[in-house]
């Protein structure tokens, strides 16, 4: 079956650009996961969905950052006034429940952000 | 903020070669996770250790989760060229958000 996917694959844009960053989870999962991934670190958790709410969102590093998932699958990252600081893989995960503990995340391939 | 440590960074090894990977924490973690990682791609989950003192196994790679579940040891014995990647632990605490270690770039030479 499909795994998870992240539309675009690879985003370009201004500093002070505003960019929307798309997941699609596996069907049926309603745990999702967002994550950046900088050169030679580890993912860190940015936020994450139980449904349509955010459960956490304690990750996100500032009010520029704001993610979505109106209808508890597909989720969009926004960030607006990009800086060149946000440069980095996006990474969406989503499992079939809400710890990871228990519920295996399944990875999409990301998106790598370059802000100029 | 719990962390996790993971040592070496960096592994450049020929194959055949046996190596083991570290990850410590002053936290204790209710699980930690293994992940491969390779350029391009998101992390795959290799194992889940939930219990103090675990040792699991898959095929050539042994998982151990420390007694006070501080700490996890990733060893891989036999190493071939499709061991080659980034390894990740990750530990989930109190808050069940997952922290993630820096990672370690394994090289296998064939």
């Amino acid at each position: 079956g499909a795994g998870v996917s992240q539309t675009p694959s690879n985003k370009v844009t201004e500093k002070g650009k505003y960019v929307e960053l798309r997941c699609d989870p596996i069907s049926g999962h309603t745990a999702l996961y967002w994550y950046r991934q900088s050169l030679g670190q580890g993912p860190e958790f940015l936020i994450y969905f139980q449904g349509t709410g955010a459960a956490d969102d304690s990750g996100l590093p500032n009010d520029r950052f704001f993610a979505v998932r109106p209808e508890g699958s597909v989720s969009t990252l926004k960030i607006q006034r990009t800086e060149r600081g946000d440069s980095a893989v996006y990474l969406c995960a989503s499992s079939v429940g809400w710890t990871v503990s228990y519920n295996e995340q399944f990875f999409g391939p990301g998106t790598r952000l370059t802000v100029l | 903020t719990q962390l996790l440590e993971q040592s070496p960074q960096f592994l450049s090894i020929q194959e055949g070669e046996n190596l083991t990977v570290y990850c410590n924490s002053s936290s204790v973690f209710s699980s930690l996770q293994w992940y491969r990682q390779e350029p391009g791609e998101g992390p795959v989950l290799l194992v889940t250790v939930v219990t103090g003192g675990e040792v699991k196994k898959l095929k050539r790679l042994t998982f151990q989760f420390g007694d006070a579940r501080k700490d996890s040891s990733l060893h891989i014995t036999a190493a071939q060229p499709g061991d080659t990647g980034l390894y990740l632990c990750a530990g989930e605490g109190g808050s069940y958000i997952p922290t993630f270690g820096r990672g370690t770039s394994l090289i296998v030479h064939p």
